[in-house]
Formats: structure tokens, sequence, C-alpha cells
């Protein structure tokens, strides 16, 4: 069956670091998401990507983060200068549209740490 | 801003036993609700959709409900079964923003053997 796959998934950096978080959508679908889970809250929405460009994202999406479809396979999601509230889950997630169900299929995850 | 409550936060039940809990959200501008299993270490995996006031879905022993006028939905676990151990995460969408899911804490479930 079809899955997302996120690598790494550990990654420790320290404070200040750049640091980009990878993802394999399902192949044949369209959107695009990242989400993250601080230790202890909810899972939050930071942003949603289709046709090469970002079509929704949150208040936590600030300038420190950006998103890229490198190639046809992978959704990469960079963070510039880390700082320590960064450290969280992050997980990536696709659909095949977002038409009236928008089902989405998340992948494991990538735990960060920064120091 | 949506705020999605899920209760109880967690649960213990025997082997057998059949089970349910609770996911609040904003009524208005409602577009979709979703429920999500989620086991530690895994991806979490879709379990239902629903848009529609007084739907029903159900998958195996799993089942849920809808109501978009008082702004909940009930999963219900029958005859629950160790391996049926996992958070239970609901989430909701609204129709400004379709594609942006709001999540509760969920809840996690322990069935004891």
């Amino acid at each position: 069956e079809p899955e997302v796959t996120q690598t790494p998934s550990h990654q420790v950096t320290q404070m200040g670091q750049e640091v980009i978080l990878r993802c394999v959508p399902i192949s044949n679908h369209l959107y695009f998401y990242w989400y993250r889970q601080i230790l202890g809250q909810k899972v939050e929405f930071l942003v949603s990507f289709y046709n090469n460009e970002i079509s929704e994202k949150s208040e936590i999406f600030d300038d420190q983060f950006s998103v890229e479809r490198p190639d046809g396979s992978n959704f990469t999601l960079k963070i510039r200068s880390t700082k320590l509230e960064d450290s969280a889950m992050y997980f990536c997630a696709s659909s095949y549209l977002a038409g009236v169900y928008n089902e989405q299929f998340f992948g494991p995850g990538t735990r960060l740490t920064v120091l | 801003i949506l705020n999605v409550e899920q209760s109880p936060q967690s649960l213990h039940v025997q082997e057998g036993d059949s089970t349910n809990f609770t996911c609040s959200f904003p009524s208005s501008n409602f577009y979709a609700l979703h429920w999500y299993r989620w086991e530690t270490a895994k991806s979490p995996e879709a379990l239902f959709v629903m848009t529609l006031n007084g739907d029903e879905k159900k998958k195996g022993r799993i089942s849920a409900t809808l109501n978009t006028k008082e702004g909940y939905s009930y999963l219900y676990i029958k005859g629950s079964q160790p391996e049926d151990s996992a958070t239970y995460l609901c989430a909701s969408s609204s129709s400004g923003s379709a594609r942006q899911l709001t999540f509760g804490s969920g809840t996690q479930l322990t069935v004891l053997p």
C-alpha cells in the first residue's frame, strides 16, 4: 500500500543551524502539507502546498520556514536558523485532491531536537 | 480559529469491552471531520472523513457518527482488542480553509488483555 515516508526519523541540531526535513509523498497526490507537534501539545498545521506554491500557511510558518518540491518526488521543509522552540515532531502529509473529502495521509514524522 | 476538544484524555478498558470517545468542534463554517488512529513510532492512520450531518461510518469494529449542528462526533470501538491500543485523534476543517486540519489532543486508549 502506498505510504508517505520521511527522513530522517530523528534530527539533532544546534540552535542557529539550518535543517532540512525530507518527505516523499504518495506518488499520485497533488497536495502536500507539513504539521508539527511540540511535546505535550496538539498537532498544528504549518503549511499546504499545491502546484509548486504555498496555498495556505499558519502564523507559525514565518520567514524562518520554507518549503520546496525540488523534484517530482521529494517535498522538503527548511528551517533557516533553528530555535529551541522549534523542537517538535514534524509530520508530512499528502492528499490526492482537496475536494469533498481531502483525506490526508501522514508520514511517521521526524523528531527534531534543537540544542 | 477552530478549537477541537477530545475526551477523555486517556482510557483503559478490558479486552472485549466496547468503548467510545468524543470529539467536539465549532459547528460554524464546518467542512469536514477526520478521525485518525496513531500508534507510537508509526504514521497516523486515516480512519474516517465525514462531512454530512448524521453521517455514520464503519470500518470493522470501529464506527463513527457526526453531528454538525451541535458540533460533536463519537468514535465507537466494539469488542476492544489489545491491538486497538493507540491514540485516536480527531481533526476538523472549516469551509474557509478546507485543507487546514485543526487537531484535538487525542484520546489514548489502552486495552488490557
